[in-house]
């Protein structure tokens, strides 16, 4: 059963800072991995997605990186600014399922200005 | 264009109450889903809809929860005899096609569920 885990549950750094969010699966057998951020009252927005066939994605100042033999992937924030507060969440697809995606529960993350 | 809209925003109710929550997903849409996401858990899968086939109700944890989507486009979670274990943000999202090549869900901003 694949299960996903996200650590640090919270973390809180001052601004301008580089940081890293861990995202850790049991099972390395995923069709593809997604980062979705989570602001308070708007739902989750799509960051980043990586196919099971690629190492990286970058969207601006994120970049995701996915090791499958390992189960990881870190989502990459340079220079980190206060609107980069949120909620980040990762989410493994399945390769069996067109549709379920299973879910970590978030790193809540506090950029001090 | 507009995106997933939810309502109520928050519902408070007291235990064995029944409550309904709504989805209205993006326009043309014909995927949908409905997740849970409990206190410092990850989202848990409840249900999907894709056009006219089926819905996979398989994530949906007792028979006190059902769904329907009508015509294809909104759609209805209903929990009845309310639980204090059923407090949670429900969230839906919409997808354009639900198809293999696993596209982006646009989630709603959730339902903010409390059962006193």
């Amino acid at each position: 059963k694949q299960e996903v885990t996200q650590i640090p549950a919270a973390l809180s750094v001052p601004e301008g800072e580089n940081l890293v969010l861990n995202c850790s699966f049991t099972d390395s057998a995923i069709y593809n991995l997604q980062w979705f951020r989570q602001d308070p009252g708007k739902g989750l927005t799509s960051l980043l997605l990586i196919q099971s066939s690629q190492r990286e994605q970058t969207s601006g100042r994120l970049n995701a990186s996915l090791d499958k033999s390992s189960g990881r992937s870190t989502l990459y924030i340079a220079a980190s600014q206060p609107g980069d507060s949120a909620t980040y969440l990762c989410a493994v697809g399945l390769p069996d399922s067109n549709y379920q995606l299973i879910w970590g529960a978030g790193t809540k993350l506090i950029i001090k200005p | 264009g507009a995106g997933v809209s939810q309502s109520p925003s928050n519902k408070v109710t007291e235990k064995g109450k029944d409550v309904e929550l709504r989805c209205d997903p993006i326009s043309g849409h014909t995927a949908l889903y409905w997740y849970r996401q409990s206190l410092g858990q990850g989202l848990e899968f409840l249900i999907y809809f894709q056009g006219n086939s089926a819905p996979d109700k398989s994530g949906l944890p007792s028979d006190r929860f059902s769904a329907e989507r009508t015509g294809g486009s909104v759609s209805t979670l209903t929990i009845q005899r309310t639980q204090q274990e059923d407090s949670a943000v429900y969230l839906c999202a919409s997808s354009l096609a639900g198809t293999k090549s696993k596209e982006t869900q646009y989630f709603g901003p959730g339902t903010r569920l409390l059962v006193l």
